[in-house]
Order: C-alpha cells, then sequence, then structure tokens
C-alpha cells in the first residue's frame, strides 16, 4: 500500500519567513496530492491540493510543487503570520475512491 | 461541497462498551470513509464504506472491532464495539463528491474511554 513520509515533524520560524514541508510517497499509482492544516481541536482543512499532470500549484502564499519522477512533493508558505500556526498533513491517494493517505504531520510554530 | 453532521461531538464511554458514531452527509456520496485519529497523531483510514455493500477495511482493522452500516447515498454509522482505553481517539468520516477534487470531513467524534 501507499506510504506518505513527512518531514520536519516541527517547524519554527520567524512571522515574515517561508516554511517548507516535504513528503514523498511510495506508490506510483498516486495522482492527487492534498494539504490538510488542522488546528486544534478542529477537523482537518484543504488548503490546497495538485493532481499529477501538474507540477506546481500556487494559491496566495501557499504553494505546492510536484515530482513525479522522484515521487516528493513540497508544500510552501511565504510571508508566514500566527494565524498559520497548525499542523499541517500532506496526503496521497490513487484517486480509487479518494481514500486518503496522510503524512504523519508537521507542527508549524509562526512566531511574531 | 458537501457539508457532513457528525455525532455524537464527543462522549465519554465505560471500557467495554461500544458506541456508533453517526455520519449524515447533505448530499448523496458514493463513498464515506471512516478514519482515526490518535492523540497527537496522523489521520488512519479505517475503512471505505460504500453503499449496497459491505465496508472494505485496512489492514489493522476488522469488522468485529468496527462495524460500519451504509443504509444510503447520505448515512453511515460507524460503531467502537467493547472498547478500551486505547480506543480514545479523534474519529472522522470523510466523503467525496462526484466531480469534486476534495475530500471533506466531519467535525469528528472525541471519544475517551475509562
Amino acid at each position: 500500500g501507499e506510504n506518505v513520509e513527512q518531514h520536519p515533524s516541527t517547524l519554527s520560524v520567524q512571522e515574515g519567513d517561508s516554511a517548507v514541508i516535504k513528503c514523498t510517497y511510495s506508490d506510483s499509482a498516486s495522482n492527487y496530492f492534498p494539504w490538510y492544516k488542522q488546528e486544534l481541536g478542529k477537523r482537518p482543512q484543504l488548503i490546497i491540493d495538485i493532481r499529477s499532470n501538474v507540477g506546481e500549484k500556487k494559491d496566495q502564499r501557499i504553494a505546492v510543487t510536484l515530482n513525479k519522477t522522484a515521487k516528493h512533493f513540497s508544500l510552501h508558505i511565504t510571508e508566514t503570520q500566527p494565524e498559520d500556526s497548525a499542523v499541517y498533513f500532506c496526503a496521497a491517494s490513487s484517486n480509487s475512491g479518494y481514500a486518503l493517505n496522510f503524512g504523519k504531520g508537521t507542527s508549524l510554530l509562526v512566531t511574531p | 461541497s458537501a457539508v457532513i453532521s457528525q455525532k455524537p461531538s464527543r462522549d465519554i464511554c465505560q471500557r467495554g462498551t461500544s458506541l456508533t458514531i453517526q455520519c449524515q452527509v447533505d448530499s448523496q456520496v458514493t463513498m464515506m470513509f471512516w478514519y482515526r485519529q490518535q492523540p497527537g497523531q496522523s489521520l488512519t483510514l479505517i475503512a471505505t464504506a460504500n453503499q449496497g455493500s459491505e465496508a472494505t477495511y485496512e489492514s489493522g482493522f476488522v469488522i468485529d472491532k468496527f462495524p460500519i452500516s451504509r443504509p444510503n447515498l447520505t448515512f453511515s454509522t460507524l460503531t467502537v464495539s467493547n472498547m478500551s482505553p486505547e480506543d480514545s481517539s479523534i474519529y472522522l468520516c470523510s466523503v467525496d463528491v462526484a466531480g469534486d477534487t476534495e475530500a471533506f470531513f466531519g467535525q469528528g467524534t472525541r471519544l475517551t474511554v475509562v
């Protein structure tokens, strides 16, 4: 089955700096890669996703890049703000019903 | 998009008892998924539920412990049976909507077994 590795497990940045979280996956059939943000006590919320036919996608301060050959994808957050502090999860799916395999999560702390 | 109502939102249960969690969606969906999130951990898929057929369980999860019902295209239940403190987790249902790439999550059920 699919195995998703996520690094780092914790990340602390100064407000205004950039944050990068990286994930690798094992199943070459995976073709859908979402990123979720989970604040304490809340459900995961999709922040950005990418499909395998695209190498990069951007939405304001958030971008995701995908390298299918190397089987890795990354989340980039620019101009970080304290409200970006949360746990971020990457996931991968082979599109067969959208069952997701999640990485272990990255706890991001943005300090003022 | 989809709006998912999951209940109960939280419960404290005695060991050895069972709890049934309900997941109601505001539109018809083909597949519903049940995840477990242990304290401070990631989400792990328990099973996939299709309407009209038996749920498909992931490795490490069995039907006797986590029976699932899917009586129609908008509703599913997950039962956590014969609970032990190790079952203390957040349980989340999720759906995919045809034509939409996003997987939507319910608000979760925070279960504490004492």
